[in-house]
């Protein structure tokens, strides 16, 4: 119930076209909902985040789309470009006694072709 | 602010030995989480101290340990080296009340 399930494991997208990436999780408990990006070479940054009272979440290209119904929420990188190619990790946290834990996906190795 | 700083950013091992990795914080950070990254295995969550007390902790074997310091700075310790403890160890700090971790850019440990 604390996993979070995250697909697909590599993504190839040409420049320019939209690429998505996927989450789901069971617990309802969980209240914020990250996405981090890493390079390789370096540690995960965070790249954009939602809490569940929110549907879409917006940043430059970069977009959240939450279903709470579903329990289900993904990344769009929208006119892919070949410096986002990286590892995306999607995670989700939850408050758990007063300790705040954060459960993560098991990424995805995105490359944009030019 | 400076950001997470982990040293040494290197390491090779032989099989056996025990090795010590360290982590700053954030300036005002007091939780640090540790984490394991191999290529297909994601980020494995290894432990997390706060105020110098182990909060939270991961599947891992007795062979990693880990302690903070008063001014949270944290050490992570795996003894007897196995080959496949080679992996890029990262360090992440967070603020007592916030959502987001900040991560270190990881020691790299080849274990041969």
């Amino acid at each position: 119930q604390q996993q979070v399930k995250q697909s697909p494991q590599s993504l190839i997208v040409q420049k320019g076209g939209i690429s998505i990436i996927n989450c789901a999780y069971e617990n309802t408990a969980f209240d914020y909902f990250p996405w981090y990006q890493q390079f390789p070479g370096k540690g995960p940054a965070l790249l954009i985040a939602i809490r569940p009272d929110v549907s879409e979440k917006k940043e430059g290209r970069f977009t959240i789309s939450f279903n709470k119904s579903a329990k289900q929420f993904s990344l769009h990188i929208m006119d892919s470009q070949p410096g986002d190619s990286a590892t995306y990790f999607c995670a989700a946290s939850i408050n758990a006694g007063n300790n705040r834990k954060l459960i993560w996906g098991l990424g995805t190795s995105l490359a944009v072709n030019p | 602010k400076a950001g997470v700083t982990q040293t040494p950013r290197y390491l090779i091992k032989t099989r056996g030995q025990q090795v010590t990795l360290s982590c700053s914080p954030i300036s005002g950070h007091r939780s640090v989480s540790w984490y394991q990254q191999t290529p297909g295995q994601g980020l494995q969550f290894l432990f997390e101290y706060f105020s110098e007390t182990q909060r939270n902790k991961g599947n891992f074997p007795g062979r990693f340990s880990g302690r903070q310091f008063s001014n949270s700075r944290s050490e992570m310790n795996v003894s007897t080296l196995e080959l496949g403890d080679s992996a890029l160890y990262l360090c992440a700090s967070r603020d007592s009340n916030g959502y987001e971790q900040y991560f270190g850019p990881g020691t790299r440990l080849t274990v041969t």
